[in-house]
């Protein structure tokens, strides 16, 4: 089977940097995955990582290190419009896709 | 282009009932996934078509059926209703199974009584 862990909650004040990490425990694996949800939308991707290393894109930024099964998303200069909820999700074998539970982010003035 | 679209927005069943949820994929977009999100928590797998064959199913009992069409849209069929079946259904689109860039539709949420 596939579990992911991450944080319930974080908060954090505007113009701040905020790191949500995830660890994951699973039988295969091909990547991990971050994906963003405002309340009552969709999820909307934000990063892929295959490999180990750091992933950039503008404010928002993405690590993996497959040996010790752990990714965390970095958002830099935090906006309010940054409040949401964000899930980590592993692609592992046959192609399934296994999300975490969540973090709640929300940032305060 | 327009996103991925489900239809219906909302639905309200009850217990025993069936259900079909709709979703056109993205233009292009030949591998379509279904996910179940219950209110508080990730979004659970259910199905993966590509090419209108199955690639991959998830943890769901046999009352959860889909199909992919020629176009690539697809349905997702629920028998047997139960009440723990209320969530939001997300179909998600991708040009390939392997690609990691999923995009989603804004879901039904479908609540049974």
């Amino acid at each position: 089977g596939q579990s992911l862990e991450q944080p319930s909650e974080v908060t954090a004040v505007e113009g701040a940097i905020v790191q949500i990490n995830c660890t994951y425990q699973t039988s295969g694996f091909y990547g991990l995955s971050w994906y963003q949800q405002h309340d009552g939308g969709a999820p909307t991707f934000l990063s892929y990582n295959a490999l180990d290393g750091l992933e950039e894109t503008g404010r928002f930024s993405s690590f993996l290190s497959r040996s010790d099964s752990y990714g965390y998303l970095l958002l830099q200069e935090l906006q309010m419009k940054d409040s949401a909820s964000y899930f980590c999700a592993v692609t592992g074998g046959y192609q399934k896709v296994t999300f975490g539970t969540g973090t709640k982010l929300q940032v305060i003035p | 282009d327009a996103g991925v679209t489900q239809s219906p927005t909302h639905l309200i069943k009850t217990r025993g009932q069936h259900v079909t949820l709709r979703c056109s994929p993205i233009s292009g977009h030949k591998s379509v996934s279904w996910y179940q999100q219950v209110l508080g928590q990730g979004p659970q797998f259910i199905f993966q078509y590509y090419e209108k064959e199955e690639r991959g199913r998830g943890n769901f009992p046999d009352r959860f059926s889909a199909r992919q069409f020629p176009n690539y849209s697809s349905e997702l069929n629920v028998n047997a209703l139960l009440l723990g079946d209320s969530a939001l259904y997300l179909c998600a689109s991708s040009t390939r199974p392997d690609r990691e860039t999923q995009y989603f539709g804004p879901g039904t949420r479908l609540l049974v009584l």
